[in-house]
């Protein structure tokens, strides 16, 4: 099993650009989910989904979209960036979110000028 | 959601036993606590987890308070590869997973 994987690693965006932050997942997992982490600072929810065709926000979901096609796939949209969007960010997946394991991506690193 | 709140930092000496503390007064009966941890560059990875008894693994230890207020993850001989960021989070009936700003372990050889 590859696990959670993102793509890509790194990303330089100029601002007003949009772009997608790939995410992939081959554990069969229902429960997905994308992170924030600025520096020095924990994790913050962006979206997250229950199983395909149903997503939810999180803490921060603004400037950000999600759709869930397949079980597998869960993108995160950027639709127009912004400085303040400069972060890394982070997939997770899991069988149910309150009592499995999640397992996370090695993330995004994105940088907004 | 419900909230928990750690210490900013610890220090342990290498090969000592290591107590990182977390309090989540507001915890709800369903709620489980989960541990995760951050290593410098990488995404977090899974600890340990509970609902009301204490519980060990390979990794480390989970003792929950008998209110379940408060929870102690337990380390029993720090190595310099455990430090890292530690987080106590709990999971919601909301589907939310919320991390708080963990507790920054520092081992000193």
């Amino acid at each position: 099993n590859a696990g959670v994987t993102q793509t890509p690693k790194f990303q330089v965006l100029k601002t007003g650009q949009s772009m997608t932050l790939q995410c992939a997942q081959d554990m069969n997992h229902e429960y997905m989910s994308w992170y924030r982490q600025d520096p020095g600072m924990g994790l913050r929810l962006i979206h997250y989904s229950v199983g395909a065709g149903i997503t939810d926000q999180g803490e921060v979901p603004n400037g950000y979209n999600v759709s869930r096609s397949t079980t597998e796939d869960f993108p995160l949209r950027l639709l127009s960036a912004a400085p303040s969007q400069t972060s890394v960010y982070f997939c997770a997946s899991s069988f149910s979110i309150s009592t499995d394991t999640q397992y996370f991506g090695p993330g995004t690193r994105l940088t907004v000028l | 959601d419900a909230k928990t709140t750690q210490p900013n930092s610890m220090e342990s000496n290498e090969e000592e036993p290591v107590h990182l503390p977390c309090n989540h007064s507001t915890i709800s009966g369903t709620d489980y606590i989960h541990w995760y941890r951050q290593l410098p560059s990488q995404g977090p990875e899974y600890v340990i987890h509970g609902l009301t008894s204490n519980v060990n693994n390979r990794m480390a230890s989970l003792a929950i308070a008998e209110d379940r207020k408060s929870s102690t993850l337990i380390l029993h001989r720090a190595t310099l590869r455990d430090a890292a960021v530690y987080y106590c989070i709990l999971s919601s009936g909301t589907y939310k997973y919320i991390f708080g700003t963990g507790t920054r372990l520092k081992v000193l050889a």
